[in-house]
């Protein structure tokens, strides 16, 4: 069971340049996150998922976009990289409720730096 | 507003000593806490959690937290560290929308 799959688990980027970080979950959840994590700063929402066709802003959306068209997968698309995008993406995936006591299972995360 | 505050960024502890991380919460409603632990270079490992009954919850690594309602508090416990401990270790709760809210993180380091 590979659990909740991230890639590129390392990338940099110029300032302007898109690219998508891709997520994938092969637990049938139905819910499935995005989180940035920055150094002091702890984990922040940035999308979320309660499954396909559904998604939906967290705290820190602006700059970028999701589009969940099957349970499975949840990627994150940058479109104008700036550096105060630099940072480590966390995907995670939940069934069905976090809050009902299963927690999230994260992906290993992937490094972005923009430069 | 429903919060969590990790109050130590950093703790310092001695191998073989005991270490508690403090984590407190304010919500006007019943919540489920959890601890996560963060390995350098990885993602984020579930480490325990509390639902509902006893107080004391027992987690991996010999790792334990008590809930304490009256303190609003979660804090994390383990009675004698080891080298392998070293990382960094989040609470999180929820109260029964989708999505857990984190604190900033307590970074444990263990000294030789």
């Amino acid at each position: 069971n590979a659990g909740v799959t991230q890639t590129p688990k390392f990338r940099i980027l110029k300032i302007g340049q898109s690219m998508t970080l891709q997520c994938a979950q092969d637990m049938n959840h139905n819910y499935m996150y995005w989180y940035r994590q920055d150094p002091g700063m702890g984990l922040k929402l940035i999308y979320y998922s309660v499954g396909a066709g559904i998604t939906d802003k967290g705290e820190v959306p602006n700059g970028y976009n999701v589009s969940r068209s099957t349970t499975e997968d949840f990627p994150l698309r940058l479109e104008l990289a700036a550096p105060s995008q630099t940072s480590v993406y966390f995907c995670a995936s939940s069934y069905p409720k976090a809050t009902l006591g299963y927690g999230y299972t994260f992906g290993s995360g992937t490094r972005l730096t923009v430069v | 507003a429903q919060s969590v505050t990790q109050l130590d960024s950093q703790v310092p502890v001695f191998e073989e000593a005991p270490v508690e991380l403090r984590c407190n919460y304010s919500s006007s409603v019943s919540v489920y806490l959890f601890w996560y632990v963060q390995y350098p270079n990885q993602g984020l490992q579930l480490l325990l959690k509390y639902l509902s009954g006893s107080t004391l919850v027992k987690g991996i690594n010999g790792f334990e937290a008590e809930f304490n309602k009256s303190q609003t508090s979660f804090h994390l416990r383990k009675p004698s560290v080891h080298i392998s401990d070293t990382a960094e270790y989040f609470c999180a709760f929820g109260f029964g929308n989708e999505k857990l809210t984190f604190g900033t993180g307590t970074r444990l380091t263990i000294i030789p």
